[in-house]
Parts: structure tokens; C-alpha cells; sequence
């Protein structure tokens, strides 16, 4: 596609329920991160990958969250047993590590994610 | 940990006044990336800075990367109203595939008619 795509664009879950997020990033790139941005704040880091190596997950907050890009494309974050502190915009970004981009990241419109 | 912070939080300007947003490393950067955020919209780039000392401009916007690679500064000359949103700073320790990108808390700037 033409840009990073994230989906579903709103989330909202039950306190204690299990929710994925998905990105599909531009088509080629090597680096995919997670991000979680609360409102007014900036992007935290939780994870990235490289191909489907996860380089860094030193960001996630607990081992509610995992990530995975098996295929070292799409890429899916997993929260389980999600609690209202979890909710927040989650953030995916590419980049393509080489070329005139470099190590310019695009991001995705993100996932709005709330637990009730 | 790296922390990345930027100063001020805010910044309310009248339409034509300069605008200057600071960030600071706690670590030396391999390089430092600015991104701009508009409401509502996502992260989106606008430059990187890899040498010690570097300056570079784009058209109102002038980016610097401090000697040390510890800090930056980003100079809005004459701001205008398409200039509203919020500015991120972004370090990274690594180099090429290696080292996470983190940002600052951003600075939010409004611009009045």
C-alpha cells in the first residue's frame, strides 16, 4: 500500500479481554516500531523489528504485551488481560534503512484503544 | 535509560513572531530527527541531523544539532497559522539498522491570527 496501515482504527474493549493491533507497514521496509502516544504526550517506544527479528523490546510495559512480524512484514501487538491503563493511541511506524529515506519514520494513523 | 526531553511544553505566539523549541539528550545521538504533529493527525518528518554542529534550513525552519550530539534546536522564523501543531524531537543511539528512535514530549505551538 501507500502508506502504513493500522487497523482496527478504534478499539474498544471490556477490562480483562484480550485485543490485537494490527500494522501492515510500506511494502519493503525493514524496521517496524510500536508506539504508544497518550493524549498530549509523545510517542513512547515499546518495541522494534527488524525483517521479523525483534531488535528491542525494552519499551513494553509488562509481559501483558507481546509483538510479533513473523514474515517480517505485518506485524501484530498483543495486550492480554487489558486494564484502563492500557488505553491510549498505539502508534506503528517503518522505515526502510536504506536509500534516500534512511531511517525516516512513517507512522500509521494509529489504534485508539480504550478499556471500559 | 536514554531520556530525550524538549522545553517549553507550550508556546502561544502571535502570527509573525519567531518560535524556538530546545530538546536534550541525556546520552550522545547518532543522529536527531524532528517530526511535526498536526491535531489530530499522526507523526510526520521533517528532518534529520547526523553531524556534530549541523545547521540546515527549510525555507522558515531552521534545525540544529549541537556539538556534543547531545542537543537540538529547532527556529521557526515569522510563524504562521499553518505553522499550529505539536513538534517532536526524536533520538537515536545506533546507527543504521541498530538503536531505537525516542522522543521528546513535544512542544505544542499556537499561533494567533
Amino acid at each position: 500500500g501507500a502508506g502504513v496501515s493500522q487497523s482496527p482504527r478504534y478499539k474498544v474493549t471490556k477490562r480483562g479481554q484480550d485485543v490485537a493491533l494490527r500494522c501492515d507497514p510500506i511494502s519493503g521496509h525493514v524496521s517496524l516500531y510500536w508506539y504508544r502516544q497518550a493524549l498530549g504526550q509523545g510517542p513512547e517506544f515499546l518495541t522494534y523489528f527488524n525483517y521479523e527479528a525483534q531488535q528491542d523490546k525494552s519499551g513494553l510495559p509488562n509481559d501483558r504485551f507481546s509483538a510479533e512480524r513473523p514474515e517480517g512484514s505485518i506485524s501484530t501487538l498483543t495486550i492480554q488481560r487489558t486494564e484502563q491503563r492500557d488505553s491510549a493511541m498505539y502508534r506503528c511506524a517503518s522505515s526502510s534503512l536504506s536509500g534516500a529515506e534512511g531511517e525516516k519514520l512513517f507512522f500509521g494513523s494509529g489504534t485508539q484503544l480504550s478499556v471500559l | 535509560g536514554q531520556q530525550v526531553m524538549q522545553i517549553p511544553q507550550y508556546q502561544h505566539v502571535q502570527e509573525g513572531e519567531d518560535f524556538t523549541t530546545y530538546c536534550n539528550s541525556s546520552t550522545t545521538l547518532s543522529n536527531i530527527q524532528w517530526y511535526k504533529q498536526r491535531p489530530g493527525g499522526h507523526p510526520v518528518f521533517l528532518i534529520q541531523l547526523v553531524k556534530s554542529g549541523e545547521v540546515k534550513k527549510q525555507k522558515r525552519l531552521t534545525f540544529q544539532f549541537g556539538e556534543a550530539k547531545k542537543n537540538s534546536s529547532l527556529h521557526i522564523t515569522a510563524t504562521q497559522t499553518t505553522d499550529v501543531g505539536t513538534y517532536f524531537c526524536a533520538g537515536k543511539r545506533g546507527s543504521g539498522n541498530t538503536g531505537k528512535l525516542i522522543f521528546g514530549q513535544g512542544t505544542t505551538l499556537q499561533v494567533k491570527p
